[in-house]
């Protein structure tokens, strides 16, 4: 059963365009991390929100954890080509990363010079 | 640098043949390590948690005879794909949480497994 719905599967947007990624689920988590992972290559962590409502920036992604930590999102702002890559949500029950972690479906986002 | 390593980075066997591949965490200790599967462009499906000195905990789905993980050390976490047919090949990818103030999970770079 996937826990976490992340929308959209597929976005493919010219350079310098804004996008939004959101993860939902019904389920309440802990903490919500964000991955970014290239093609043959482990997921990269980008961020971890823990507090409902938490808002966190890093650089031109601005990460956004719900109110009742049941959805995220991830706002990119002046998309690069560099941003290319597939975008994954993550959530967690325990108190620590050592805990198993329900991941989205994962965005593909191609961003085009 | 990496603070988890995953070895190979790619592997090619004959159907039948069984094909191990280690993560290994480079600068902590690691108690739990999780063994994930991917497909192109699909998430991570988490196979089984590996634990130090116990038997891994398998998810629902997974067959513990096919894929066997032996966590021997600290620091160390085998998956062995055992009797490998080609529609194991996938991508394989290990994590580690690296303990501390500032606790992270940490990938290793992942093993593209293809089974002819």
């Amino acid at each position: 059963t996937q826990l976490l719905e992340q929308s959209p599967q597929f976005l493919s947007i010219q350079e310098g365009e804004n996008l939004t990624v959101y993860c939902n689920s019904s389920s309440v988590f802990s903490s919500l991390q964000w991955y970014r992972q290239e093609p043959g290559e482990g997921p990269v962590l980008l961020v971890t929100v823990v507090t409902g409502g938490e808002v966190k920036k890093l650089k031109r992604l601005t990460f956004q954890f719900g109110d009742a930590r049941k959805d995220s999102s991830l706002h990119i702002t002046a998309a690069q080509p560099g941003d290319t890559g597939l975008y994954l949500c993550a959530g967690g029950r325990g108190k620590t990363s050592g805990s198993r972690l329900t991941f989205g479906e994962g965005t593909q986002l191609t961003v085009n010079p | 640098g990496a603070v988890v390593s995953q070895h190979p980075s790619w592997v090619i066997c004959k159907s039948g043949t069984s094909v191990k591949i280690e993560c290994r965490s480079l600068d902590f200790q690691a108690t739990t390590m999780f063994w994930y599967r991917q497909f192109p462009k699909q998430s991570l499906m988490l196979m089984a948690t590996s634990n130090e000195g116990s038997k891994a905990t398998y998810e629902q789905g997974v067959e513990k005879d096919k894929f066997l993980i032996n966590h021997a050390s600290l620091t160390l976490s085998t998956l062995t794909v055992t009797s490998a047919h080609p529609e194991d090949s996938s991508f394989y990818i290990c994590s580690a949480p690296r303990p501390g103030i500032n606790e992270k999970l940490f990938f290793g770079s992942g093993t593209q497994l293809s089974v002819l």
